[in-house]
């Protein structure tokens, strides 16, 4: 099946500093998303890309749908400690059949933010 | 406040127990999905209902049963459930539009699971 290689894993930062997490798949998708997890909460979808080159942002938040069709990125700029959560992309390859709706997700980057 | 709400929040169970877990969503959407979050592990796609139909099974046990009354409604029926089945259930909505892949799914907050 499709896979999602999400990374760094974790990252420890100060605030003030940008940070930069990627995915990375093995096949093509139509569709990325970033989400941000806090903990105890479901994922909360920051920003959707749906052509490829597109690059996109939410206030300091900035993500880029790669011209290959099997990468993206997320940057944030100057971060904050509320910055702390697990961030996931999500991509979703087909657009129709029984896959439809199905997104794959990766495994997520834990962000860590110290004062 | 995504629109999706789910409940318990929390639930602690015996393996002989039977149990329903339930989503309910705001936003006018026709399909809604269940997800299964263990620690360190990507987020695994259980089921998905599209216009109340169930459109994917991805391999679940059937002590995990779905029920889907209506497009805003979405049920997950636990029995017999194993410690490892412990684990964050989320439930996610999105409105299909059919020939455009563009769909957003918006999570619930999730249910915490603890199976003894």
């Amino acid at each position: 099946g499709q896979q999602l290689n999400q990374s760094p894993q974790s990252m420890f930062i100060q605030e003030g500093e940008d940070v930069s997490m990627n995915c990375t798949s093995s096949s093509i998708f139509n569709t990325w998303l970033w989400y941000k997890q806090d903990p105890g909460e479901g994922p909360v979808l920051l920003i959707a890309l749906y052509k490829a080159g597109e690059l996109t942002s939410n206030g300091r938040l900035t993500a880029q749908f790669g011209i290959t069709r099997k990468d993206s990125f997320l940057n944030i700029s100057a971060s904050i400690p509320s910055d702390v959560g697990i961030y996931f992309c999500a991509g979703r390859a087909n657009a129709g059949g029984t896959s439809y709706g199905k997104l794959t997700f990766g495994q997520g980057t834990i962000l860590t933010v110290h004062p | 406040e995504t629109g999706v709400t789910q409940t318990p929040r929390h639930l602690v169970m015996g393996m002989t127990n039977k149990k329903s877990l339930k989503c309910e969503q705001h936003l006018g959407h026709n399909a809604m999905y269940w997800y299964k979050q263990s620690a360190k592990k990507p987020l695994e796609l259980m089921f998905v209902y599209n216009f109340k139909e169930q459109t994917e099974n991805n391999s679940v046990p059937s002590r995990f049963s779905p029920e889907c009354p209506n497009s805003s409604h979405l049920f997950l029926h636990l029995h017999t459930l194993q410690p490892e089945d412990s684990a964050l259930y989320l439930c996610a909505s999105s409105q299909d539009r059919s020939g455009r892949s563009q769909e957003t799914q918006y999570f619930g907050p999730g249910t915490r699971l603890l199976v003894l």
